[in-house]
């Protein structure tokens, strides 16, 4: 079965502050997907990123970076000198890569809450 | 270019009504997702499409809700009869459902209250 574990249900940081927000995820599938959500007090759903598991390079988008590691199914998203629009949750999100038909599965969230 | 488009964006209805639920997918995508949303549940997927067929449905709670595809352009998530315990936000997304890129895209919600 598939599982994305997200253990921050709540995060507050004051801006400027560096925050990573943990992923953990299970799956027997040897070839998946992995995806960041982000979705503002507004409450839509903006996809982030995605990364496919046999590309294991760590991504640099701007202000966000996401940490890849599959030896510990992890995949760390890290927000540097966060800032006030950054406050949103944020769900880690697993798919799988078999078919077209694969469900995408998501993570319970982490809130994060950035403090001017 | 048009994103997920679904309506109604809130909705208010008393105990017992039927509530229909519309999604506009993006153009050219197969794949059709119903979401919901709690605060108890967190994101749950409800029934999922591909080219208008339903492939899994195992996430509808029970048979009161029923979800439609007709056409490529357009789905209905109908709850009858509607229960205060319905009360959620319902995310409709699409994908292109091919296997190389499955990365979905929400719509902004359609906000349920029963009442």
């Amino acid at each position: 079965a598939q599982k994305v574990t997200q253990a921050q249900t709540e995060i507050s940081v004051v801006e400027k502050e560096d925050v990573t927000l943990d992923c953990v995820y299970e799956t027997r599938d040897t070839t998946y997907y992995l995806f960041w959500y982000k979705q503002p007090p507004s409450g839509e759903l903006v996809f982030l990123i995605r990364r496919n598991s046999f590309d294991e390079q760590n991504e640099i988008s701007g202000r966000y970076s996401w940490n890849f590691q599959k030896s510990t199914s992890s995949f760390n998203f890290t927000i540097t000198a966060s800032q006030v629009v950054d406050s949103a949750v944020y769900f880690c999100a697993l798919s799988g890569y078999k078919t077209s038909y694969d469900k995408v599965i998501f993570g319970p969230g982490t809130s994060l809450s950035v403090i001017p | 270019d048009a994103g997920v488009i679904q309506s109604p964006r809130h909705e208010v209805t008393e105990m017992g009504q039927e509530v229909t639920l519309r999604c506009k997918p993006i153009s050219g995508h197969n794949s059709l997702f119903w979401y919901r949303q709690t605060m108890m549940r967190g994101l749950e997927l409800l029934i999922y499409f591909n080219n208008n067929v339903p492939i899994d449905d195992s996430g509808m709670p029970e048979d009161r809700f029923s979800a439609k595809m007709p056409n490529a352009s357009f789905s209905t998530l109908k709850i009858q009869p509607s229960e205060p315990r319905d009360s959620a936000v319902y995310f409709c997304a699409s994908s292109t459902g091919q296997v190389t890129g499955n990365t979905i895209y929400f719509g902004e919600g359609s906000w349920l209250t029963v009442v």
